[in-house]
């Protein structure tokens, strides 16, 4: 059982350049969600998924976008690079009210240069 | 706005001792409040809280969460150098998705 699995683990952008951020999770959640952390800083939500096809806005969602066509994937995309976008990206699932909290994806460590 | 706000930030205590995390927080629709540990990478889940007073334990870990105060404490006893980790609180908020604001984390270091 893998669990939450995240692509790439380490990535360097040029400013203004795009990519997108792999999460897959094969426990069935039906709640998918992506975090940014900051040095020093708590996670902030950046979009959530509440199931196949349904999409929403967390903390910080400006200069990302999600989709989430299926019940395993949910790819977080960055269009036009900038370097406040630096940051460990974490993908999370969870089993509606989880009583065990999240399931947290290892990370992806992004520097935009 | 929601703020989740832990204290002290940083720590540095010897191995044996004990130790305890505050957490706060402000708020609006508040469900849970969660504890999580991070080591080198993903943060691990420890606790889930929901009612006022009740301790959850683990082993040396325990958590108790006060509604009228608004706060949470994290202990942990008889410390061992692999507890050294960042300590996130977390308060999910909301209908729906599990949606969670973090605090900034107390980073806790254990000298052997």
């Amino acid at each position: 059982n893998a669990g939450v699995t995240q692509t790439p683990k380490f990535r360097i952008l040029k400013i203004g350049q795009s990519m997108t951020l792999q999460c897959t999770q094969d426990m069935n959640h039906n709640y998918m969600y992506w975090y940014r952390q900051d040095p020093g800083m708590g996670l902030k939500l950046i979009y959530y998924s509440v199931g196949a096809g349904i999409t929403d806005k967390g903390e910080v969602p400006n200069g990302y976008n999600v989709s989430r066509s299926t019940t395993e994937d949910f790819p977080l995309r960055l269009e036009l690079a900038a370097p406040s976008q630096t940051s460990v990206y974490f993908c999370a699932s969870s089993k509606d009210r989880g009583r065990d909290g999240y399931t947290f994806g290892s990370g992806t460590r992004l520097t935009v240069v | 706005e929601d703020k989740v706000v832990q204290s002290p930030l940083s720590l540095v205590v010897h191995e044996g001792d004990t130790v305890t995390l505050n957490c706060s927080y402000e708020v609006t629709n508040f469900r849970s409040l969660l504890w999580y540990k991070q080591e080198k990478k993903a943060p691990t889940f420890l606790f889930m809280l929901t009612s006022s007073g009740i301790e959850k334990k683990s082993g040396r870990l325990s958590s108790i969460l006060d509604k009228k105060e608004l706060s949470s404490i994290l202990n942990i006893t008889a410390t061992q150098t692999g507890d050294s980790a960042i300590y996130l609180c977390a308060v999910e908020k909301g209908v729906g998705a599990q949606k969670l604001v973090f605090g900034q984390g107390t980073r806790l270091t254990i000298n052997p």
